[in-house]
C-alpha cells in the first residue's frame, strides 16, 4: 500500500464551473502524476510534478492546471470543466524515481 | 505513432490455458518497462517489472527484446481470477520521468 489517497472519489458538476481534485500521499515521495483514462486512449499523462513547486505538462495538459507547494498533496484545476472532461482521473507515485502506485481514482462527470 | 502499443483483445481464454500478449514501444532508448493489471473500475496495479533477461513470477513470465522493441506477458495456467486488463508500461531516459501506458489487453477466463 502507497499510501496514496484521492478526494473527491465521485463528482458531478456542471460545464464552466472549476474543480479542484486533490491526491494526498502519506510517504514523502518526489514524484506525483495527475492521469486523465478513457476509453480507447488508456492512461494519459496530464501533468506532474518533481518537487514542491516544481510541475511540468504531460501529453493532456490543456484546460488542466496543478500546484504542489507541500510534498504530500498534488492538486489538479480544472478552471472551467467541459464536457470532454468527463473522465476517470487517477494520481500515482514514482518510487525511486520508477515504479508508479497509483490512488483509488476521481470519477468525474461534466454535465 | 503511440509510444506504445498493445492488441486491445478481448481475449476470452478457458480455465487453464496459456495465454500471451505482446506490447511494442517505439522509443529505443526507453529503460524500464513494466505489466500493471487493471480490474474494471480500479486503479491499475503493478503486476510485474520486466527485465532484460527475463523474468518469472509463478504463473507469469514477462520477457523484453530490445531489437524488435516489444515486452511479452505470458500466463500459465489461467485462473478465473486473472480476468483483468492488462497494461504495458513504458519509461526511459528521454521522457524525463514520464510513463507511457497502452491501451490495455483486455483479458477474460471462462470456467
Amino acid at each position: 500500500d502507497a499510501g496514496i489517497t484521492q478526494s473527491p472519489r465521485h463528482k458531478v458538476t456542471e460545464t464552466g464551473t472549476p474543480v479542484t481534485l486533490r491526491c494526498h500521499q502519506t510517504e514523502n515521495h518526489r514524484y506525483m502524476y495527475w492521469y486523465r483514462q478513457d476509453p480507447g486512449h488508456g492512461l494519459r499523462l496530464i501533468h506532474y510534478s518533481y518537487g514542491v513547486k516544481d510541475t511540468d505538462k504531460g501529453e493532456v495538459s490543456d484546460g488542466y492546471s496543478v500546484s504542489r507547494s507541500k510534498t504530500e498533496d498534488f492538486l489538479l484545476t480544472l478552471e472551467s470543466a467541459t464536457s470532454s472532461q468527463t473522465s476517470v482521473y487517477f494520481c500515482a507515485i514514482s518510487v525511486f524515481s520508477d515504479t508508479q502506485y497509483f490512488g483509488p481514482g476521481t470519477r468525474l462527470t461534466v454535465l | 505513432r503511440k509510444e506504445v502499443e498493445q492488441d486491445p483483445g478481448p481475449f476470452n481464454v478457458p480455465e487453464g490455458a496459456t495465454v500471451a500478449f505482446n506490447c511494442t514501444y517505439s522509443n529505443s532508448a526507453s529503460q524500464s518497462f513494466f505489466w500493471y493489471r487493471q480490474d474494471c473500475r480500479k486503479e491499475p496495479k503493478l503486476l510485474m517489472s520486466v527485465y532484460s533477461s527475463g523474468n518469472e513470477d509463478g504463473r507469469f513470465t514477462a520477457q523484453l527484446n530490445r531489437a524488435s522493441q516489444y515486452i511479452s506477458l505470458l500466463i500459465r495456467d489461467s485462473k478465473l481470477s486473472d480476468s483483468a486488463t492488462y497494461l504495458c508500461v513504458v519509461n526511459g531516459p528521454d521522457t524525463g520521468n514520464q510513463f507511457y501506458f497502452g491501451t490495455g489487453t483486455s483479458l477474460t477466463v471462462i470456467p
